[in-house]
């Protein structure tokens, strides 16, 4: 089976701008969960998604949103940016709740 | 809140010679305790895992201990040799919906 792919793989954006992040998890996998990685916070939940519905929910700020395809395809987006939100984001999918987390490659978002 | 704590955030250690890392949890209802290693530069990678049900599970070198009672879990690696130099994360799934939280991560350094 082919992995976890995200789009795009780097990202430069400005302050104020918002952005949009694709995951494309291993097929059959119907749960999606993001996360922002930093040096400093290691990797910080954002939410999950399951069957187009959000399950759970991190502590970001509202700017910070997503949704889930039918076919278990999410995107992430990040309204506003600002310089704190330059980050590696990674999804990770999985078959179900509560078990092995594949993730994918991450997208590398530079916000100047 | 409910999260996990790892310990310590560095470690280096002569190749050859074991490598233990600690995580602690809070929420006494979680059932699935993850392993990640992250290598420089690449995606989160499972290397083992443990359920609630067992107290030890061992895969070559790399082995997990689980004390439920206590409510913390550890990463064994014996015979350390280089390859082995990445940061590991701990997990466990945290709250009503079980969310995988990570602990804050271990920069392991395997010393030639």
């Amino acid at each position: 089976k082919a992995g976890v792919t995200q789009t795009p793989r780097y990202l430069i954006k400005t302050r104020g701008q918002q952005v949009t992040l694709s995951c494309s998890p291993i097929s059959g996998h119907r749960s999606v969960s993001w996360y922002q990685q930093t040096p400093g916070q290691g990797l910080q939940f954002l939410f999950e998604y399951f069957s187009e519905t959000q399950r759970n929910k991190g502590n970001f700020p509202g700017r910070f949103s997503g949704r889930q395809f039918s076919n278990s395809r999410s995107e992430m987006n990040v309204s506003t940016l600002e310089l704190g939100d330059s980050a590696l984001y990674l999804c990770a999918s999985s078959p179900e709740a509560f078990n092995e987390q594949f993730f994918g490659p991450g997208t590398r978002l530079t916000v100047l | 809140g409910e999260n996990v704590e790892q310990h310590p955030s560095t470690l280096s250690v002569q190749e050859g010679d074991s490598a233990v890392i600690k995580c602690t949890y809070s929420d006494s209802a979680s059932n699935y305790f993850p392993w990640y290693k992250q290598e420089l530069g690449k995606r989160p990678q499972l290397i083992i895992d443990i359920r609630s049900n067992v107290g030890e599970k061992k895969d070559q070198r790399i082995a997990v201990t689980l004390n439920k009672t206590a409510k913390h879990f550890s990463l064994h690696i014996t015979e350390t040799q280089p390859e082995d130099s990445a940061v590991y994360f701990c997990a466990a799934t945290i709250g009503s919906a079980r969310q995988l939280t990570f602990g804050s991560g271990t920069q392991l350094t395997v010393l030639p």
